[in-house]
């Protein structure tokens, strides 16, 4: 199926541990993005890729890693993890035009991670 | 900057219509997009607007106006499925590329 698959589904660790997510997409499209969803439903990017090369970075703690090894993958790893990185992690991906970000965004299924 | 303004929640009644406002700021215009939630679900994405007008699509519409900064998604028919967090979103044009802005959603629930 085509589509945009992360893993794992759900990630339960300690504090302090390091964790990783990995996304994969076979639409074909050059951009990828992570976004996080807490708590209170509110969706927000943390960061984009265009052909592996990183295009935007929220600010976002530097525990937070994202790797692009190629531009069908984007994967993220976290270290150090807080009580507060506890939240849904989506992965998504499009094809950005000259004209901007006009195609919609796909997205994975997401990674629901509890610190405790 | 971007700000995106929607209703928290909103309730309807199987079978009826219900019209979700959002309204935004932006410094540029680059278009508007819909998204549907489903609780524990992906975002899906329903409409693009980047005119003036409605746009329809099946039981779904979607409204524009760039000149009031105001976009509305129409739902006709309401079915018990379609009880969901419906999400606005804006492009932001910074650093050369395009991410996309989401409001922080309109939880809809349908009620027989």
């Amino acid at each position: 199926d085509t589509a945009v698959s992360q893993t794992p589904k759900y990630l339960v660790t300690q504090m302090g541990n390091d964790k990783s997510i990995k996304c994969e997409q076979n639409l074909g499209h050059d951009t990828m993005y992570w976004y996080k969803q807490d708590s209170k439903k509110f969706l927000k990017i943390m960061f984009s890729y265009n052909n592996k090369e990183l295009i935007i970075n929220e600010t976002v703690p530097n525990r937070f890693s994202p790797k692009s090894p190629d531009k069908a993958h984007l994967n993220l790893h976290i270290n150090s993890l807080e009580l507060g990185d506890s939240a849904v992690y989506f992965c998504a991906s499009s094809q950005l035009s000259p004209a901007g970000l006009n195609s919609p965004l796909h997205f994975g299924n997401g990674t629901r991670l509890t610190v405790t | 900057g971007q700000n995106i303004d929607q209703p928290t929640e909103m309730t309807a009644t199987e079978g009826a219509i219900v019209q979700i406002n959002c309204t935004y700021q932006t410094s540029g215009f680059n278009g508007l997009f819909w998204y549907q939630q489903h609780a524990g679900e992906a975002p899906t994405f329903l409409s693009y607007n980047v005119l003036d007008g409605l746009e329809e699509k099946g039981r779904f519409s979607s409204f524009l106006s760039r000149s009031k900064g105001y976009s509305y998604l129409l739902l006709k028919e309401l079915q018990m499925k379609d009880s969901a967090s419906y999400l606005c979103a804006v492009p932001m044009f910074s650093g050369g590329y395009n991410k996309l802005i989401f409001g922080a959603g309109t939880r809809l629930a349908v009620h027989p």
